[in-house]
């Protein structure tokens, strides 16, 4: 079966400071994959995807940019936290496009003092 | 995370008894709908999902309703116990994406 990892599960760093947030994703093979971030009583908003090795597109010009050096490794990149990047990240995975059914990993929650 | 729910509409339930949630979508081209269950601090994880050539699937004590002349999904749970306290949401295919919901609280007094 399927299995998607995410770390760290919990992230408090300073303004201005570096982030990597890395998913990997097990059992499956060239899927697609997505870095959603979700704010407090809102719903998802789409901030990357990724359909295979070294191809993003993205969805919110901000300050975060994604990378996919394997076929099942998804990293969210900053070189300088604002605090508005403060928030829960979630990378999912689909074996079909954008549309289609998303299976999400733990999460991980950033805050940016 | 475990601030997701705040600020959401609530659902509260005694145990045993059955759950309604409702979702109203936007768009009346999509063609297929998910309910995802996320309880508190934890991702999101898939509960059912239907295409629009339907109106009714269930599933293991689910059942998800769509009556596409409205925009109206449902997810009914049956025999609701403790471990259904969680934020529910439903999302649509829009414009080639899941579009989500903001969700809806369910807390199910024992």
């Amino acid at each position: 079966s399927q299995t998607i990892h995410q770390w760290p599960a919990t992230l408090v760093q300073p303004v201005g400071s570096p982030l990597s947030l890395e998913c990997t994703v097990e059992g499956t093979s060239n899927p697609n994959l997505y870095w959603y971030r979700q704010a407090a009583g809102r719903g998802l908003q789409l901030l990357f995807y990724s359909v295979g090795i070294g191809q993003i597109s993205s969805e919110v010009p901000q300050n975060l940019s994604a990378s996919r050096p394997q076929d099942r490794q998804f990293i969210l990149s900053s070189k300088k936290l604002l605090l508005s990047d403060s928030g829960f990240y979630l990378c999912a995975w689909s074996s079909g496009g954008p549309a289609d059914t998303q299976y999400f990993g733990p999460g991980t929650r950033l805050t940016v003092l | 995370g475990e601030s997701v729910g705040l600020h959401l509409p609530t659902l509260s339930v005694q145990e045993g008894d059955n759950s309604i949630i409702n979702c109203a979508y936007s768009n009346s081209a999509s063609d297929y709908f998910i309910w995802y269950k996320q309880e508190s601090g934890k991702g999101p994880q898939f509960i059912i999902d239907i295409r629009s050539n339907m109106d009714k699937r269930q599933g293991q004590r689910v059942t998800v309703l769509l009556n596409k002349t409205v925009k109206h999904l449902s997810l009914q749970i049956a025999a609701t116990q403790p471990g259904d306290s969680a934020v529910y949401f439903c999302a649509e295919n829009m414009n080639n994406r899941l579009a989500f919901g903001k969700g809806n609280q369910v807390v199910v007094i024992p």
